[in-house]
Formats: C-alpha cells, structure tokens, sequence
C-alpha cells in the first residue's frame, strides 16, 4: 500500500530560527512530491512539488525541499521561519490527482 | 477569479440524515477531485469527476456515498444515512485537466461535518 509518513505531528520553533519538516514516502508511491499548506481557516495551498530533474526544489514564500531516492525522503525545510509560517504542513505522493497524504505537521511559531 | 468554493463550510447532521456537499471548482477548470480527512488522519482520496463523468471512485464507499458533477452547477457529495463515523472534513479540488506536470490542483477550505 501506498503511505506518505510525516514523523512529527507537531513541531515549535522561534521565529528566525530554521527548521526541517520532515517527510517519508513508500517506495510504491510515485516519485511525484508535493508539500501543501494550510493556514488557519483556509484551503490546501501548493507550496512546491517534485516531479524530476534536480533534487532540490525551491516554492514559495522561502521554502524548498530536497528529493532523496535512496533515503525515500523529501523533507521540508527554511533557513528562517517567521510568525505568519504558522500554518499545517502536507507532504502528498502520487499522481496530480489522485494523491496520498500524510498526517499534517502543524508547525507553531512563536515570538 | 475566486477559488475553489466549498459550502457548507460546517455541518451539523443526526445520526440518520442525509448531508450534501457543494463544491464550485476554479473558472474554467472540468475536473473535480473530493478528499477526506479523517480525525488525525491525513486527506484519502475519494472519487475524481469530469462533467457528467465519474472517473475514479475507487476512494469511495461501497454503501451510502455518491457523487455526481452536472453540466451546470456545482460537484455534489451525497452522504445517505449518516453515522457518527462519517465525522471529518471533506475538500474538494479541482484542475484545469487531468495534470500534467505543469498543472496544479486547487483546493477549497473545506466542509466540517459533523454527525451528532
């Protein structure tokens, strides 16, 4: 079966500070990847997807990931997190449409 | 251009009842996807619609679930005889196309039922 596991259900850090939110896929997922936002009362919104070519993925408002094949990862990360990234982080596999998520990663920054 | 719209945004059903879902896709966009997350779960595909199409219902529910996207309005999940299991939130996303890897799926805030 198809999993996406996100290893923390939640993750605080200080605003500035960097962090890493962390993504693992199953190798039956197809090696598309995706990471998705979603701020409080709002939608799913689409922060950067890997879909081949360099292994290093950069998305918006700072973000970027990075494609590991042979540790089945595609964690997350910014150098300097601000207030306004408070929000639930998605990691998804698969094809456009039809996706698999992982349990969200509700990351909280505080002043 | 307004987004994905997704009414309502909370419901409220017993034990019993029947709960219809809209989904309004993106101007312009054919293709409708319907996703639900379970209480500390992560978003499950349900079914993928074109107009008047289902295309992929193999996230659906065997008994009690449909959904249909008419050539005019809205996407529509129908939920027959609620039970409490039912609770979660249920999203709609929609595309221009299938996606090809330039294509992106949109997503709507989502409606919270609720089964009391």
């Amino acid at each position: 079966a198809q999993s996406v596991t996100q290893l923390d259900s939640q993750v605080p850090v200080f605003e500035e500070a960097p962090v890493e939110l962390r993504c693992n896929y199953s190798s039956s997922v197809s090696v598309y990847l995706f990471w998705y936002v979603q701020y409080p009362n709002q939608g799913l919104q689409l922060l950067l997807k890997y879909l081949s070519g360099s292994t290093l993925v950069k998305g918006i408002n700072g973000f970027e990931a990075e494609f590991n094949k042979s540790q089945t990862s595609f964690h997350l990360r910014k150098p300097s997190v601000h207030i306004s990234d408070t929000a639930e982080y998605f990691c998804a596999g698969g094809s456009n449409y039809k996706l698999t998520f992982g349990k969200g990663t509700l990351l909280t920054v505080n002043p | 251009n307004a987004g994905v719209m997704q009414n309502p945004r909370h419901l409220v059903r017993r034990r019993g009842q029947e709960a219809r879902l809209r989904c309004s896709p993106m101007k312009g966009h054919s293709h409708v996807y319907w996703y639900r997350q379970l209480p500390e779960e992560g978003l499950k595909f349900m079914v993928y619609l074109q107009k008047e199409n289902i295309i992929d219902e193999s996230g659906m529910p065997k008994e009690r679930f449909s959904a249909e996207f008419p050539k005019e309005g809205p996407s529509i999940l129908r939920i027959q005889q609620v039970v409490r299991g039912d609770s979660a939130a249920y999203f709609c996303a929609s595309s221009p196309d299938r996606g090809g890897t330039d294509t992106e799926a949109f997503f709507g805030q989502g409606t919270r039922l609720t089964v009391v």
